[in-house]
């Protein structure tokens, strides 16, 4: 079965540091996509990256970086110079083949999250 | 990007009423899901679904139904609200985002929710 572990489930920060969220992930599909989004108080989930697997290249947006390490099995999240806007639950998943779809669909297997409140 | 509506946003209702949760998506993508979100913030998936009438149980079991007669519209209903279905409700959609039936490359865009109170 696939797992995604999301070990921190609070962070609080000052604002300005940097913060680092950790996403490890356990699959046996050779092929898969690694997803992070955010949930602001507000409630809606919002996209914010997808990573396949045979892309280890890291990317960076804006303040927001993301580290993935297959070696590891990890996909770490980053934000730098946090901002108080940052405040939010964020979630890692991971796609996997839906029963019985032959591997033509896929849903998402979601971490617990973790909650980052940025103070000022 | 998707743009997908739910409505009501905040639902309170006495138990045993029927509620039905809308979900509207206009881009016109094939796959709508339904998750379950209680107030640890996990996520669960209650339902699916891969096109016009195709409805799955997704991993929690739900006492819920959903249909699927049109492409954008998703809604799922409740036929006697109790105490224990006092969640927030996330819909989202999705298309398959690359060539070939192997591709994963699904990206789920989520409305804003529906956050349900049954007293």
């Amino acid at each position: 079965a696939q797992k995604v572990t999301q070990a921190q489930t609070e962070i609080s920060v000052v604002e300005k540091e940097d913060v680092t969220l950790d996403c490890v992930y356990e699959t046996r599909d050779t092929t898969y996509y690694l997803f992070w989004y955010k949930q602001p108080p507000s409630g809606e989930l919002v996209f914010l990256i997808r990573r396949n697997s045979f892309d280890e290249q890291n990317e960076i947006s804006g303040r927001y970086s993301w580290n993935f390490q297959k070696s590891t099995s990890s996909f770490n999240f980053t934000i730098t110079a946090s901002q108080v806007v940052d405040s939010a639950v964020y979630f890692c998943a991971l796609s996997e083949a839906a029963p019985n779809s032959g591997g033509s669909n896929y849903k998402l297997t979601f971490g617990k999250g973790t909650l980052l409140t940025v103070n000022p | 990007e998707a743009d997908i509506y739910q409505t009501p946003r905040y639902l309170v209702i006495g138990t045993g009423k029927k509620i039905t949760l809308e979900c509207s998506q206009t881009m016109g993508h094939d796959k709508m899901y339904w998750y379950q979100q209680d107030p640890g913030m996990e996520l669960h998936l209650i339902h699916y679904s891969y096109g016009v009438n195709s409805t799955e149980k997704g991993d929690l079991s739900s006492e819920s139904t959903v249909s699927r007669i049109r492409t954008e519209h998703f809604p799922l209903t409740l036929e006697s609200a109790r105490p224990s279905h006092t969640s927030q409700y996330l819909c989202a959609s999705s298309e398959r985002g690359g060539s070939g039936s192997m591709d994963p490359q699904e990206t789920q865009y989520f409305g804003p929710g529906t956050r349900l109170l049954v007293l």
